[in-house]
């Protein structure tokens, strides 16, 4: 039962415009949400995160939104650069320290 | 700082054998998780160490199984390997406090042939 899902499998951004990357979950004790990035050959790089208790979380380019009653999650990446094309996972924790993991969303950022 | 540190990078393996893979995690964490990821899958939960106990499990056979050790290294092992068994393994370790993440090492390419 995938608990956290990214619909889209692939998204293409003309560099310099906003990437934005969707999740879904199901679980209302989802409590810690997460994005990583991952670049072939290399583990998943932690980027941001945010506590049920915000609904927003910048960190530079990255801003993640959270949207409790839709039980939504996403990532906005403005300006996209080409350095950013890598597959983006989102995950979720309830309590303990079980994280809950999309499929991915490859992202590609064309120069 | 050093990160998360996961050997070997790959393996080739037969069906039938096993296999052990080896973590270190990041100084001063104790929580160590293991991933396993798959073409066209998320990262699969496979079990948590924390203090040298295992803490959660995931939905995976009990030819999968791990230990950690007092220096919170963690070893994970397959036995029996099936076809199915090629993935990549991902150790992460974390402080295991509330809203800290995991920082996962580079993988283990597992192929059994």
């Amino acid at each position: 039962d995938q608990q956290v899902k990214q619909n889209s499998p692939s998204l293409s951004v003309q560099e310099g415009r906003i990437s934005i990357l969707n999740c879904d979950y199901t679980n209302s004790m989802f409590d810690y949400f997460l994005w990583y990035k991952k670049y072939p050959a290399e583990g998943p790089t932690f980027l941001i995160s945010i506590s049920s208790i915000k609904d927003k979380n910048e960190d530079g380019r990255f801003t993640v939104f959270l949207n409790k009653s839709a039980k939504h999650l996403s990532l906005h990446i403005v300006p996209s650069q080409p350095g950013d094309s890598a597959v983006y996972f989102c995950a979720a924790k309830a309590s303990g320290n079980q994280f809950y993991f999309g499929t991915g969303t490859s992202l590609t950022v064309i120069p | 700082k050093a990160g998360v540190t996961q050997t070997p990078r790959y393996l080739i393996k037969t069906r039938g054998q096993q296999v052990t893979l080896s973590c270190s995690p990041i100084s001063g964490h104790r929580s160590v998780s293991w991933y396993q990821q798959t073409p066209g899958q998320g990262l699969q939960f496979l079990f948590e160490y924390f203090s040298e106990t295992q803490r959660n499990k995931g939905n995976f056979p009990g030819r999968f199984s791990g230990r950690q050790f007092s220096n919170s290294r963690s070893e994970m092992n397959v036995s029996t390997l099936e076809l199915g068994d090629s993935a990549l393994y991902l150790c992460a370790s974390s402080l295991r406090s509330n809203n800290s993440p995991l920082h996962f090492g580079n993988g283990t390419r597992l192929t059994v042939t």
